[in-house]
C-alpha cells in the first residue's frame, strides 16, 4: 500500500542554522511528490512538487527538495532557517490510480526555530 | 480572488447534532476534496468531487455525506455528530488530476 512516512515529528533549530526534513514514500512506480507548509491556524501552503525531469527542485520561501528514487526520499532543505518558518511541514505523495487526485500526506514535522 | 473558503471557522456541537460545512472556490477548479486533520495522523481524505454533480468517497468516508451542486461549492455534512468526529476540516481544490491542491484556512469542529 502507499505510505509517507516522515521520521521526526519535532525539529528545533536554531535561526540562521541550516535545516533538512526527511520524507520517505512506499509506492511501486515514481508518484508525484509534493511538500506543504502549514503555519499556526492557517490551511496548507504548497512549498514545491516534483513530477519528473531535474530531481532538485526549487521551491518559495527559499526551499529546496531532492528526489532519490534509489531511497524513496524527498527530503526538504534550507540552507539557512528564519524564525518565520516556524511551522509544521507535509510530506504528500500522489496522484494514484483510479483516476483521481489522490494525495497520502505524512503525519507532519513541527519546526521549531530558536532565536 | 478569495481563492477557497470554509464557513464557518469553529463549531461546536453536542453529540448526536447535524451541520453542514461549506467550502467555496473562485478558481473554477473541477476537482474539491474534504480532509480532516488529527493530531499525528496527518491529513485523511474524507470525501472529493471530480466535477458538478459527482462525488465519491475517500480514506475516512463513515459518518459524513457531501454534496456538489455547484461547480464552486462543496458540502461536507454530519448527520449524527459523535465525539470521535473531532477534528480540524480542510478543503481543497485543483484544476487537474495532476496540479497543486489549494487549501482552505480550516473548520475547527469540537463534538461534546
Amino acid at each position: 500500500a502507499q505510505s509517507v512516512t516522515q521520521p521526526d515529528i519535532h525539529i528545533t533549530v536554531s535561526e540562521g542554522a541550516s535545516l533538512e526534513l526527511r520524507c520517505n514514500y512506499s509506492y511501486g512506480a515514481t508518484p508525484y511528490l509534493f511538500w506543504y507548509v502549514q503555519s499556526p491556524g492557517q490551511g496548507l501552503q504548497l512549498l514545491l512538487k516534483y513530477f519528473s525531469g531535474d530531481t532538485l527542485v526549487q521551491g518559495i520561501k527559499g526551499f529546496e527538495a531532492e528526489f532519490k528514487r534509489s531511497q524513496s526520499s524527498f527530503n526538504l532543505r534550507k540552507p539557512s532557517v528564519h524564525w518565520s518558518d516556524a511551522a509544521e511541514y507535509f510530506c504528500a505523495v500522489g496522484p494514484f490510480s483510479g483516476g483521481y487526485n489522490k494525495l497520502i500526506f505524512g503525519a507532519g514535522t513541527r519546526l521549531a526555530v530558536h532565536p | 480572488n478569495a481563492g477557497v473558503t470554509q464557513t464557518p471557522k469553529f463549531r461546536v456541537l453536542k453529540t448526536g447534532q447535524s451541520m453542514t460545512l461549506l467550502c467555496a472556490q473562485d478558481m473554477n477548479h473541477e476537482y474539491m476534496y474534504w480532509y480532516r486533520q488529527d493530531p499525528g495522523m496527518g491529513l485523511r481524505l474524507i470525501h472529493y468531487s471530480v466535477g458538478e454533480g459527482t462525488t465519491a468517497k475517500g480514506e475516512v468516508p463513515d459518518g459524513y455525506n457531501v454534496s456538489r451542486l455547484k461547480k464552486q461549492n462543496f458540502l461536507l455534512g454530519l448527520e449524527s455528530a459523535a465525539p470521535s468526529q473531532t477534528s480540524v476540516y480542510f478543503c481543497a481544490s485543483s484544476y487537474s488530476m495532476q496540479s497543486e491542491q489549494f487549501f482552505g484556512p480550516g473548520t475547527r469542529l469540537t463534538v461534546l
